[in-house]
């Protein structure tokens, strides 16, 4: 079965760090990966996605994301957080399972402290 | 460009009435999918437009839940004798291309759903 899984419910840094919010996936088929960004009472904004080529995507607002085949793993990442960045962040796989579906991560909290 | 957009954006309603909810995708998108989110967890697919059909109607929790979209655009969500554990975020996505899932999903900012 697909499924995708977010181990970590909350992720801090401070300010200027590197950060890590990490991701793992389980398909049968060759995955599309995405990674989506939720501030406080709005929708989802898309980031980044990988579908095929590099496997070191990058993305809106300095983020990026390096696909792993062989640990099955979509982490994002970004060299210097900021306190602007502190959002609730979900990881989606889509893969054709029998037609195709796409499931998202619990979601991370961010928290960046300055 | 204009965006997914959901109306209304906050709904308070009784137990046991009927709610409407609508959805306007980005023009020309293919794809529309409804999502529920209850306070502080993930994303909950409920159903998934392809054009004006719906292939994939396997999140709708109950038979209290239909979706229906016309003239490819414009998607309605209807929950019928509301529940309070009906009580969340709707979410409506679209995205350009149906088949593939390889396009993002855009987002609306989401109907506040909150049953007395």
């Amino acid at each position: 079965a697909q499924s995708v899984a977010q181990p970590e419910d909350q992720v801090n840094v401070a300010e200027g760090n590197p950060l890590t919010v990490k991701c793992t996936y389980s398909v049968s088929g060759n995955p599309y990966l995405f990674w989506y960004v939720q501030y406080p009472n709005r929708g989802l904004q898309f980031l980044l996605k990988y579908i095929t080529g590099d496997n070191l995507v990058k993305g809106s607002y300095g983020f990026e994301a390096e696909f792993n085949k062989s640990q099955t793993s979509f982490h994002l990442k970004k060299p210097s957080a900021l306190v602007s960045d502190s959002a609730l962040y979900f990881c989606a796989v889509a893969a054709n399972t029998g037609g195709f579906k796409t499931i998202f991560g619990a979601g991370t909290r961010l928290f960046v402290k300055a | 460009g204009a965006g997914v957009s959901q109306s209304p954006s906050n709904k308070v309603t009784e137990k046991g009435k009927d709610v409407e909810l609508r959805c306007d995708p980005i023009s020309g998108h293919t794809a529309l999918y409804w999502y529920r989110q209850r306070l502080g967890q993930g994303l909950e697919f409920l159903i998934y437009f392809q054009g004006n059909s719906a292939p994939d109607k396997s999140g709708l929790p109950s038979d209290r839940f239909s979706a229906e979209r016309t003239g490819e655009s414009v998607s309605t969500l209807t929950i019928q004798r509301t529940q309070q554990e009906d009580s969340a975020v709707y979410l409506c996505a679209s995205s350009a291309e149906a088949g593939g899932f390889n396009q993002p999903q855009h987002f609306g900012d989401g109907t506040r759903l909150s049953i007395l």
